[in-house]
């Protein structure tokens, strides 16, 4: 167990609507982050928050949207969804904002657009 | 830009094999961060070691080692005495820091090696 978590871990929604995946990182990081995980796409960076601040921003479509809320949980929206967006939604966290931080990750939100 | 390369795809082995991993990568920068994650067919990703560019020592944990070489770029995984647990896709990554006045953090990820381990 990583310390950090995933809610919903499966989800199944219709093309068109929107999502709101929610992650909760480990205890004391202050760092987090989303990964997307795809058969065609592999495990791509799609954004990074850093206590409330976004740090980095990776391959995110603009139809996708992430805050980082002051208690530090993170929140990543997914609107106007598409059969392709189906996918492994990964959040993870660390202590740092820079690469001397080693990156946990969650178990995963498993999104299937129908 | 960078870059994470593991060619093989897929590994077959029966039990009590000794097995390696392959991630080669690519770089511009001196200092850098690579990374071996797990991934059991559960989903999760599960960190199991990483390595700073400075330092190239080997490091062993039980039936697994690592192989860093800075003169070919790679950082090998070996796992000693497979087992059926071991089976799950493995990948190999590689942190940079992003250029900007604040540094962020961004994995790159090799397209990962599915490990079969049979009994």
């Amino acid at each position: 167990d990583s310390g950090v978590t995933q809610t919903p871990k499966h989800l199944i929604t219709a093309t068109g609507q929107r999502v709101t995946l929610r992650c909760s990182p480990r205890s004391g990081d202050l760092s987090v982050y989303w990964y997307q995980q795809s058969l065609d796409q592999g495990l791509q960076f799609l954004i990074q928050y850093y206590n409330g601040e976004e740090r980095a921003k990776g391959n995110i479509l603009e139809r996708f949207s992430a805050q980082q809320f002051p208690d530090l949980h993170s929140e990543l929206n997914l609107s106007s969804l598409e059969l392709g967006d189906s996918a492994l939604y990964f959040c993870a966290s660390s202590t740092l904002a820079d690469p001397r931080g080693t990156i946990y990750f969650g178990e995963g939100s498993w999104l299937t657009v129908v | 830009a960078q870059k994470v390369t593991q060619a093989q795809t897929e590994i077959s082995v029966v039990e009590k094999e000794d097995v390696t991993l392959d991630c080669v990568y690519e770089t511009r920068d001196t200092t850098y961060y690579l990374f071996w994650y797990k991934q059991p067919p559960s989903g999760e990703l599960v960190f199991l070691i990483r390595r700073n560019s400075f330092d190239e020592q080997n490091e062993i944990s039980g039936r697994y080692s690592w192989n860093f070489q800075k003169s070919t770029s790679s950082f090998n995984f070996t796992i000693t005495a497979s087992q059926v647990v071991d089976s799950a896709v493995y990948f190999c990554a590689l942190s940079e820091a992003i250029s900007n006045n604040n540094a962020g953090n961004m994995l790159t990820f090799g397209g990962g090696t599915r490990l079969m381990v049979k009994p």
